[in-house]
């Protein structure tokens, strides 16, 4: 069983231009969460993704970052007009999904490094 | 709002000796607690969680922790550890029944010297 999949593993954009990451989840995961970390900090929430449903965007900047679970495909991060500050290391989880107060451990990807020139 | 501090930015040790790696929590609600390690340029693995039960929780790689509520604390301990332990810990949590986002501390480097 094919662990979490996100590709590129590193992504070089000059300022201005788009980035977009993909993250395909473990065979069976319905449910997406993307983190982000920045340089000497730790991961911090982004969004969290149920198949073509945004559950909880608490953590996404309010703007040039949006997020996409599709029926069929991979999540897909998308960043426009890039700056510097948007540098770090992006990464993906998934887990089966969440059923009440139950636990649903998330695995995480190798995570896509971006570097804005 | 959870949040997770990790009082050590470094921990540096020789192999075979003991390592506690600490990490503190706040919350108003009851929470998962985990710790993750990340070795250089890749993901995060689960090291171990504590859901419930016994508050002494045994993981991978001859790690475990110890849940204690009073304090709010989840330390990592090893009583051995190897140069192959060299790697960046991270403490989690997540608040129970919802969502099950992480909230991560700022991670702890653990240097394994010989």
């Amino acid at each position: 069983n094919a662990g979490v999949m996100q590709n590129p593993r590193h992504l070089v954009r000059r300022r201005g231009q788009e980035a977009r990451l993909r993250c395909s989840p473990m065979k069976g995961h319905s449910h997406v969460y993307w983190y982000r970390q920045l340089p000497e900090e730790g991961l911090k929430f982004m969004v969290y993704l149920q198949k073509e449903n945004i559950i909880d965007e608490s953590g996404m900047p309010k703007e040039r970052f949006s997020a996409e679970f599709p029926k069929e495909g991979p999540s897909i991060l998308r960043i426009q007009q890039v700056v510097r500050g948007d540098s770090a290391a992006y990464f993906c989880a998934s887990s089966p999904g969440t059923s009440g107060g139950a636990y649903n451990e998330q695995f995480f990807g190798p995570g896509t490094r971006l570097t804005v020139l | 709002a959870q949040s997770v501090t990790q009082l050590d930015s470094q921990v540096p040790v020789f192999e075979e000796a003991p390592v506690e790696l600490r990490c503190n929590y706040s919350s108003s609600v009851s929470v998962y607690l985990f710790w993750y390690v990340q070795y250089p340029n890749q993901g995060l693995q689960l090291l171990l969680k504590y859901l419930s039960g016994s508050t002494l929780v045994k993981g991978i790689n001859g790690f475990e922790a110890e849940f204690n509520k009073s304090q709010t604390s989840f330390h990592l301990r090893k009583p051995s550890v190897h140069i192959s332990d060299t790697a960046e810990y991270f403490c989690a949590v997540t608040q129970v029944g919802y969502g099950n986002k992480l909230v991560f501390g700022a991670g702890t480097i653990l240097r394994v010297k010989s």
